[in-house]
């Protein structure tokens, strides 16, 4: 079975434009969560979606936004970018919403210049 | 405010010898307390995982151990290897409404295993 994939693996963009980062869950996971993580330091929860549907948030600016597809696939949205937006973005599936046990995918890149 | 620290913030042993890892946690209300490892840019792996009831937890070369008194865990990394280099993170989930878990990250500690 795939694990949690993510896309694209890297990503440039300039300061003020809008990205997409793409996830796609473990098959028969319902459950995806969002985190950025700053070099040299741990992840930040953005977002937690389930069932299409968002089970938490955060504390991130309504810059950040994320949807979740009936195929429980998920994108995170980040408009109006600026340079502090630039780190690892990973992805984590799980099968319910309140299950502790996520796996996490590989990341997307972001950086912003 | 939900707060994970971790130390040392950054550890270097050598190939063979055992180490461990303190996690210390201001989270509430507690659910669950898991250690990941993370190699240089990809993701998180889980290594163990444990709720309020559970006081140690192995896996392979790795043990986990939580005081829910005092608020603390530990990772013991045995016999460690070469491979075992990497970011090693704490994570305590708080339970929010709706069923879901609130994860609150630590800033990992670095350990580098010399040979």
């Amino acid at each position: 079975d795939a694990g949690v994939t993510q896309s694209p693996t890297h990503l440039i963009k300039t300061r003020g434009q809008q990205v997409t980062l793409r996830c796609s869950p473990i098959s028969g996971h319902k459950s995806v969560s969002w985190y950025q993580q700053v070099l040299g330091q741990g992840p930040q929860f953005i977002f937690q979606y389930y069932e299409k549907e968002e089970r938490g948030r955060g504390n991130f600016p309504d810059r950040f936004s994320a949807r979740q597809f009936p195929n429980y696939s998920s994108e995170l949205n980040v408009n109006a970018l600026l340079l502090g937006d630039s780190a690892l973005y990973l992805c984590a599936s799980s099968s319910v919403a309140s299950s502790y046990e996520q796996y996490f995918g590989p990341g997307t890149r972001l950086t912003v210049t | 405010k939900n707060q994970v620290e971790q130390s040392p913030q950054s550890l270097i042993i050598l190939e063979g010898k055992n180490c461990t890892l303190q996690c210390n946690y201001t989270v509430s209300p507690f659910s669950n307390l898991r250690w990941y490892k993370q190699d240089t840019g990809r993701g998180p792996v889980s290594l163990t995982i444990m709720t309020f009831s559970e006081n140690t937890k192995s896996n392979g070369r790795y043990t986990a151990t939580l005081d829910a008194d005092t608020k603390q865990s530990s990772l013991h990394i045995t016999a460690s290897q070469l491979s075992d280099s990497a970011s090693y993170i704490c994570v305590v989930s708080a339970r929010a409404s709706g069923g879901s878990y609130i994860p609150t990250f630590g800033r990992g500690t670095s350990l580098i295993v010399h040979p």
